[in-house]
């Protein structure tokens, strides 16, 4: 299964950028990054996701290292409704999400 | 915007019993997915399906799950006897391709007792 790191735990204040880094250095050249988060009580939600090129919507930003073997999800403004389990999955082709434990993000008022 | 949806939100059963775990997928999707996450813990892959079949499915999935799409608008997960460590929450997730992104519904709270 694919295996990422991310720390498990992130606080940053109300309406500053969070950049949520992630290392996935057993990723394949044709993996595509992913990033799903989940909010309290709820399901998983997508974020984004990205193969080499930094990637951007209305949500947030994909920063994808050169070499591949790390991201960053960045959030351009946080607000109190990005308080969430944030997850980084590399796909190895097939269709299944493989979920780690995330980096729970807390923001602070 | 279009969404999963799930039904019911939260079922309650006694061990043994069968239960069915309903889900909407997003119309024009192809690929549907269920998942599940025990309190406290990972979300896990159960089942993936596409074109009428079973594309993968994990360990969790044996013999006592089985998934259909039976209308070509619902797609159902079915426990045949249901164990008090089946409760979880099942989310339904679906998909337009492999390398797209999925759509999760709110999930199914299933309680065995």
């Amino acid at each position: 299964d694919a295996k990422t790191t991310q720390p498990n735990s992130m606080e940053s204040n109300e309406e500053e950028p969070v950049h949520l880094p992630c290392n996935h250095s057993t990723i394949s050249g044709t993996d595509y990054i992913h990033w799903y988060r989940q909010l309290p009580s709820q399901g998983p939600e997508y974020v984004i996701h990205g193969l080499t090129s930094n990637v951007n919507n209305r949500m947030a930003s994909l920063a994808i290292a050169e070499d591949r073997k790390s991201s960053t999800l960045i959030l351009h403004r946080a607000t109190l409704r990005d308080a969430a389990v944030y997850y980084c999955i590399h796909r190895f082709g097939n269709e299944k999400l493989t979920f780690g434990t995330g980096t729970r993000l807390t923001i602070i008022p | 915007e279009p969404e999963v949806t799930q039904t019911p939100s939260h079922q309650v059963t006694q061990m043994g019993q069968e239960v069915i775990l309903r889900c909407v997928p997003i119309s024009n999707h192809l690929y549907f997915y269920w998942y599940r996450q025990i309190l406290g813990q990972k979300v896990e892959f159960l089942v993936s399906f596409y074109n009428n079949e079973i594309s993968e499915k994990s360990e969790i999935f044996d013999d006592q799950f089985s998934v259909e799409r039976p209308d070509g608008s619902n797609f159902t997960l079915k426990i045949r006897s249901t164990k008090l460590e089946d409760s979880a929450m099942y989310f339904c997730a679906s998909s337009e391709g492999t390398i797209t992104e999925a759509f999760f519904g709110q999930g199914t709270r299933l309680t065995v007792v």
